[in-house]
């Protein structure tokens, strides 16, 4: 089955600085990979997506590269802010009627002013 | 975590305790997730439902039991609870017409 690596697991950063979480997955039949962002004492939800068709997806200061070949993608945070502080997971998709997601481990964001 | 409502939120058993874990959603979705979300792990997929009527195994379904029985509601019962299965559940949606998944709020189960 899929499984994903994800790195780093912690993270701190200046308010202002930008951020960088990447993970590597091991499918290559795998072709959706979202990130879901959660914060304390709630659910994960989806901040941005790609498709395998593409190499890289921007939402303001959010963005999204993968690199099929060597089978890793990144999410950029730039510009970070406190409200930024979660727990960032990845996830990669297999195919199939089930869409079953694999998660990578997360990465906690701190944000320091 | 509009569309998908968990209950309980909390909840404390005796290891050997029985019990079910209720999902329900209103956003008309075919397939249904439980996953658990453990410190250092990530989230792992217990059971999921691809529609109405049929479930199948995910990573880590020992230990559990899943049924669905409409398009609405899959449940997740552990019928003789153990420590290890301390841990906070997520049940999750998705539907084929659209990407990523909706998630509930989830519950912590603790066994004690």
């Amino acid at each position: 089955g899929e499984n994903v690596e994800q790195h780093p697991s912690t993270l701190s950063v200046q308010e202002g600085d930008s951020a960088v979480i990447k993970c590597t997955y091991s499918d290559s039949a795998s072709n959706y990979f979202p990130w879901y962002k959660q914060e304390l004492g709630k659910g994960p939800q989806l901040i941005i997506d790609i498709r395998s068709n593409v190499g890289e997806k921007k939402d303001q200061r959010i963005a999204v590269t993968l690199n099929k070949t060597a089978k890793h993608f990144s999410l950029h945070i730039t510009e970070t802010q406190p409200e930024d502080s979660a727990v960032y997971f990845c996830a990669a998709q297999s195919t199939g009627t089930a869409s079953k997601l694999t998660f990578g481990t997360g990465t906690r964001l701190q944000v320091t002013l | 975590n509009a569309g998908v409502t968990q209950t309980p939120k909390f909840q404390v058993l005796k290891t050997g305790q029985s019990m079910t874990l209720q999902c329900a959603q209103d956003m008309n979705h075919n397939s249904m997730y439980w996953y658990r979300q453990d410190p250092g792990m990530g989230l792992r997929l217990i059971y999921y439902s691809a529609s109405e009527g049929t479930t199948d195994k995910g990573e880590v379904p020992n230990g559990y039991n899943v049924s669905r029985l409409n398009k609405r509601e899959f449940s997740l019962r552990l019928e003789s609870a153990a420590p290890s299965q301390t841990s906070v559940y997520f049940c999750a949606i998705h539907s084929l017409d659209r990407d990523g998944y909706t998630f509930g709020s989830g519950t912590r189960l603790t066994v004690v």
